[in-house]
């Protein structure tokens, strides 16, 4: 069962304007969320993070908000560069951090 | 510092052949993992180690088998590989945020 989705598999954007990539969870326990960057032939790279007991974390041009009661996150970019081309996987997990579940992953194309 | 290694980055086997993929971290980190991931299925957890000489099973760990001797070492092991377990295989260590490694890509014809 995909406890994490994704449910855009890929998203193109004009550079300079925003970029929102969405994840949708189903397990209630989930209590911490995250999203990655990959790009091809690395491995994923840790991007930024919410708790459950906040609704939006900003870093930079990255922010992620959380609705919980519509288990649903998003990550916006602002503005975004063509550097930001990749894959991002959106990833939770509950209190037990072991048990980590990914997204199928959304390919973000910022177009010059 | 060199984060988090995988040995080999590439491998191709065929049926019911074995193999370990080796994963070092620089980074003391307590805990290891090791995910597969496959088209259209994010990243999947293989098994895990929350410190030297533990391991626990993940989402899919059927068909591997892991062991963490030394704390910045973490094996995945295939004792007979099959065709499902082409994919590509990546080792993180870390906490609530998790330092991924390069990945190795396993063919298994």
């Amino acid at each position: 069962d995909q406890q994490v989705k994704q449910n855009s598999p890929s998203l193109s954007v004009q550079e300079g304007r925003i970029s929102i990539l969405n994840c949708d969870y189903t397990n209630s326990m989930f209590d911490y969320f995250l999203w990655y960057k990959k790009y091809p032939a690395e491995g994923p790279t840790f991007l930024i993070s919410i708790s459950s007991i906040k609704d939006k974390n900003e870093d930079g041009r990255f922010t992620v908000f959380l609705n919980k009661s519509a288990k649903h996150l998003s990550l916006h970019i602002v503005p975004s560069q063509p550097g930001d081309s990749a894959v991002y996987f959106c990833a939770a997990h509950g209190y037990n951090n072991n048990d980590m579940r990914f997204g199928a992953g959304t390919r973000l194309t910022v177009k010059p | 510092n060199a984060g988090v290694t995988q040995t080999p980055k590439f491998r191709v086997l065929k049926t019911g052949q074995s193999m370990t993929l080796l994963c070092a971290q620089d980074m003391n980190h307590e805990y290891m993992y090791w995910y597969r991931q496959d088209p259209g299925m994010g990243l999947r957890l293989i098994h895990y180690s929350v410190g030297e000489g533990t391991t626990a099973k993940g989402e899919v760990p059927d068909g591997y088998n892991v062991s963490r001797l030394k704390k910045q070492n973490f094996l995945l092991g295939l004792e007979s590989a099959a065709p499902s377990q082409t994919s590509v295989y990546f080792c993180a260590s870390g906490n609530n945020e998790q330092f991924f490694g390069p990945g190795t890509r396993l063919t298994v014809l």
